[in-house]
């Protein structure tokens, strides 16, 4: 149980462009998503936890114009990163909390999205 | 805020040796502490967590101690194998309701040498 899939595995895209991650629970109702983005060696970054249907909540410096969330519906969200550039190259990953469990904490990963901008 | 800090940064032992990563927290009001593994190019994968009403947690050969007092909690792996090679993390979070989002500690590159 507890499986989150993420789509696609890695992309690349040319600088202007604009590109969509998937990200999915499988096996049960997230009702809270998150997306963390991690550069190389680095510890996993929160950039923002979005609740189905309702507008996700950014963390201090990540532009919501840039890194477009939608969590349509209880086993979806999507991260849009929208006209992309070079820096944006990451490794983005998404996490799913159960939301059964009531006031439990826990978070689930997905495997990641390699993101290469040219 | 809650600042989570993590040692060693690198850790390199002799399979089927004990290795031992440490955690410290800053919130007194954090109550969660799961620990990541993660494999290159994957997303992290919970392999054991503990709750503030705990003191220890064990599952297989992996433990995870909590001192409260203090603020640390720490993840012992016995009997390593190469297959234990992965970085760590740990994080602290609150209460769900609370609105506490997890914060992460800044990793450890565990090695296990065969």
């Amino acid at each position: 149980g507890a499986v989150v899939s993420q789509h696609p595995s890695w992309v690349i895209c040319k600088s202007g462009t604009s590109v969509k991650i998937e990200c999915r629970s499988l096996d049960f109702q997230a009702t809270t998503m998150f997306w963390y983005r991690q550069f190389p060696k680095q510890s996993l970054m929160l950039m923002a936890t979005s609740n189905e249907g309702s507008k996700a909540t950014y963390e201090q410096g990540v532009e919501k114009d840039k890194f477009l969330i939608n969590h349509a519906s209880l086993t979806l969200s999507t991260l849009t990163v929208t006209s992309a550039h070079p820096e944006d190259s990451s490794f983005y990953i998404c996490s799913a909390r159960d939301g059964r469990l009531g006031l439990s904490s826990e978070q689930y990963f997905g495997p990641g999205t390699r993101l290469t901008v040219t | 805020g809650e600042n989570v800090e993590q040692h060693p940064s690198t850790l390199s032992v002799q399979e089927g040796d004990s290795a031992v990563i440490k955690c410290t927290y800053s919130d007194s009001a954090s109550n969660y502490f799961p620990w990541y593994k993660q494999e290159l190019g994957k997303g992290p994968q919970l392999i054991i967590d503990i709750r503030s009403n705990v003191g220890e947690k064990k599952d297989q050969r992996i433990a995870v101690t909590l001192n409260k007092t203090a603020k640390h909690f720490s993840l012992h792996i016995t009997e390593t194998q190469p297959e234990d090679s992965a970085v760590y993390f740990c994080a602290a979070s609150g209460i769900w309701n609370y609105g506490q989002n997890f914060v992460f500690g800044p990793g450890t590159r565990l090695s296990v040498l065969p």
